[in-house]
């Protein structure tokens, strides 16, 4: 079992929808998550980090936490093609400064 | 979000010949890098942790002395891929911890293109 699970897509979205990315993780200790967003042939950029279970908003995106199911989620409102990326989740263990990557789901916003 | 650089972001080298690639933090202090390689189409690969002032930590499978990484300071980490081969080829890039922000994050360079011919 790998340690960050994504479906790898791709997610095909129409513009103006919501597009919700999911993410599991294995190890309960793990504390601090984060998503990223990578755009062909570019290095990843942070989009948001979460910590405490329930959700976090910033701006059309919005990171949920669920803690006890060992999930992560991302929403992304009113999706423009500029989204189309691969979203990657990544885990930062408890016990660890490494963060764990996921390999990515491929998002793709169709006009 | 905190800046970080890397120096070349592309470079194309005869095998057999050592490539050094440069990550710095240009608006905070890093204690630690991380150097990931991506192949086309997959997933980022932690290559080593990259401490200030001490030995880097390398992941399993990655050779030690073929990726030598030097962390002289708390503001550049180099990698440098010594007798490179085509293999070798990929997209490294470095990341750096700000932990000067109020909340540890994460921010990655902009990478490095490596073609070995």
């Amino acid at each position: 079992q790998k340690e960050v699970e994504q479906n790898s897509g791709p997610l095909s979205v129409p513009e103006g929808a919501i597009a919700s990315l999911n993410c599991t993780y294995s190890d309960r200790g793990s504390q601090s998550f984060f998503w990223y967003r990578q755009y062909s042939g570019k290095s990843p950029e942070l989009i948001m980090f979460i910590y405490s279970n329930g959700d976090k908003e910033d701006g059309r995106f919005t990171a949920q936490l669920n803690k006890a199911s060992q999930y992560v989620s991302l929403l992304i409102r009113d999706s423009q093609p500029s989204d189309s990326a691969t979203y990657l989740c990544a885990v930062r263990h408890s016990s660890a400064s490494k963060i764990i990557f996921g390999s990515g789901t491929r998002l793709s916003i169709r006009p | 979000g905190a800046v970080v650089s890397q120096h070349p972001s592309w470079v194309i080298c005869k095998s057999g010949t050592s490539v050094k690639i440069e990550c710095r933090s240009l608006d905070f202090q890093a204690t630690t890098m991380f150097w990931y390689r991506q192949f086309p189409k997959q997933s980022l690969m932690l290559m080593a942790t990259s401490n200030e002032g001490s030995k880097a930590t390398y992941e399993q499978g990655v050779e030690k002395d073929k990726f030598l990484i030097n962390h002289a300071s708390l503001t550049l980490s180099t990698l440098t891929v010594t007798s490179a081969h085509p293999e070798d080829s990929s997209f490294y890039i470095c990341s750096a911890r700000d932990l000067g922000a109020a909340q540890e994050t994460q921010y990655f360079g902009p990478g490095t293109r490596l073609l070995v011919l």
